[in-house]
């Protein structure tokens, strides 16, 4: 059973570009979360979504990202227009698939992109 | 804001020496604990701790929560190069069944 998926493992943008990260969940988990680290910092929940919904991006700055979950394909986290602060570790993690998490529920995660804004 | 305190920041440690590493929060209603090593990839699960006082253990490791004061500690037992990594630790609380808080982690050296 593979594991979270995430690619681009790196990814180097110039400021202003737009940066795409994907996520492919494990086999049987439908609930999707998204986490930052920056530099020097623990992660930071962004995002969690279920398919073809954003359940809760409460972490999520208010402009130029944004996440989807469509019904085929993996996970997208957007960021338009990067910025030199935009440069961090994403990570994706998955949960298994009941309608709602649970508190018992481990959030297992992938091995990040590392994204670069020159 | 919640938060999660993990000490020490770093630790350089010999090949088969003990090692305990220490995590504390401050978060509102509180759920569970859980415990990761971060090497050059993913975050990989260790333990989840929901009830103080009891123990899980994996091989040389083990990992204990104390509710009432607020902390949670991993031990290892003779270390192992291997055992080189970040140790980060998170909980889960709030109105949530999944948004975590993070510490920074704790860098962990086994050197041979």
């Amino acid at each position: 059973n593979a594991g979270v998926m995430q690619n681009p493992r790196h990814l180097v943008r110039r400021r202003g570009q737009e940066a795409r990260l994907r996520c492919s969940p494990m086999k049987g988990h439908s609930h999707v979360y998204w986490y930052r680290q920056l530099p020097e910092e623990g992660l930071k929940f962004m995002v969690y979504l279920q398919k073809e919904n954003i359940i809760d991006e409460s972490g999520m700055p208010k402009e130029r990202f944004s996440a989807e979950f469509p019904k085929e394909g993996p996970s997208i986290l957007r960021i338009q227009q990067v910025v030199r602060g935009d440069s961090a570790a994403y990570f994706c993690a998955s949960s298994p698939g009941h309608r709602s998490p649970r508190p018992t529920d481990t959030q297992y995660f992938g091995p990040g992109t590392r994204l670069t804004v020159l | 804001e919640d938060k999660v305190v993990q000490s020490p920041l770093s630790l350089v440690v010999h090949e088969g020496d003990t090692v305990t590493l220490n995590c504390s929060y401050e978060v509102t209603n509180f759920r569970s604990l859980l415990w990761y090593k971060q090497e050059k990839k993913a975050p990989t699960f260790l333990f989840m701790l929901t009830s103080s006082g009891i123990e899980k253990k994996s091989g040389r490791l083990s990992s204990i929560l104390d509710k009432k004061e607020l902390s949670s500690i991993l031990n290892i037992t003779a270390t192992q190069t291997g055992d080189s990594a970040i140790y980060l630790c998170a909980v889960l609380s709030g109105g949530s069944n999944y948004k975590l808080t993070f510490g920074k982690g704790t860098l962990l050296t086994v050197n041979p």
